[in-house]
């Protein structure tokens, strides 16, 4: 069975204050590691996709990175307006995905 | 263009009553699927469909329909609902089979009483 693990499922930054999320994977097959921000009331919005190991994608102050068994997603002198929560998700094929249960970010200003 | 539109948005439900959460999307997507979001947990797959005329099932299946005629549209339905049925569901939509972009409407939040 595919699995997606997040961790922390919370994590309260002060502005400025970096720090890394993980998102631990089991997917047969793998066709892309996928990382998507969900602001509260809102649908997820896309932000990353990882095919390969040592695959790293930036935006702004975020950074993803992948290797054989996880992700991470660095974040660099966060703002407040990158609380949101994070979720990590796999596919298998089709681009349906297996979503992990997310972390909640809050940046304090 | 809108995107992906999903109505309603609130809905209160009876134990026992069916409705149809309705997904209409405007990007000429091929790929369309719903997804259920519990408290703390992750985004579960019901139903998507690759195309007009084809469905197949996700993680958690029962207890929903779902139809595909048009490009555009991919309506849920919901038989008989329970409490268990209670959650937020998202359409989602996707150019191909391979990109893991999904495209998600803003939500219909259901409550089952």
């Amino acid at each position: 069975e595919d699995q997606v693990t997040q961790s922390p499922e919370a994590l309260r930054l002060q502005e400025g204050e970096s720090s890394s999320l993980n998102c631990s994977y089991t997917v047969s097959g793998l066709r892309g590691l996928f990382w998507y921000r969900q602001d509260p009331g809102k649908g997820p919005e896309f932000l990353f996709t990882l095919y390969s190991a040592g695959e790293e994608k930036e935006k702004e102050r975020l950074k993803a990175t992948l290797t054989k068994k996880e992700s991470f997603l660095h974040i660099t002198a966060p703002k407040p307006e990158d609380s949101a929560t994070y979720l990590c998700a796999g596919s298998s094929g089709y681009s349906t995905l297996t979503f992990g249960k997310g972390t909640m970010l809050l940046v304090s200003p | 263009n809108a995107g992906v539109t999903q109505t309603p948005k609130f809905r209160i439900l009876k134990i026992g009553q069916s409705m149809t959460l309705q997904c209409t999307q405007d990007m000429n997507h091929n790929y369309m699927y719903w997804y259920r979001q519990d408290p703390g947990m992750g985004l579960k797959l019901i139903y998507y469909s690759v195309g007009a005329g084809i469905t197949d099932k996700g993680e958690v299946p029962n207890g929903y329909n779902v139809s595909r005629s048009t490009t555009e549209d991919f309506p849920l339905r919901l038989e008989l609902a329970a409490p268990s049925q209670t959650s937020v569901y998202f359409c989602a939509t996707a150019s191909g089979g391979n990109t893991g972009e999904l495209f998600f409407g803003e939500g219909s939040r259901l409550t089952v009483l």
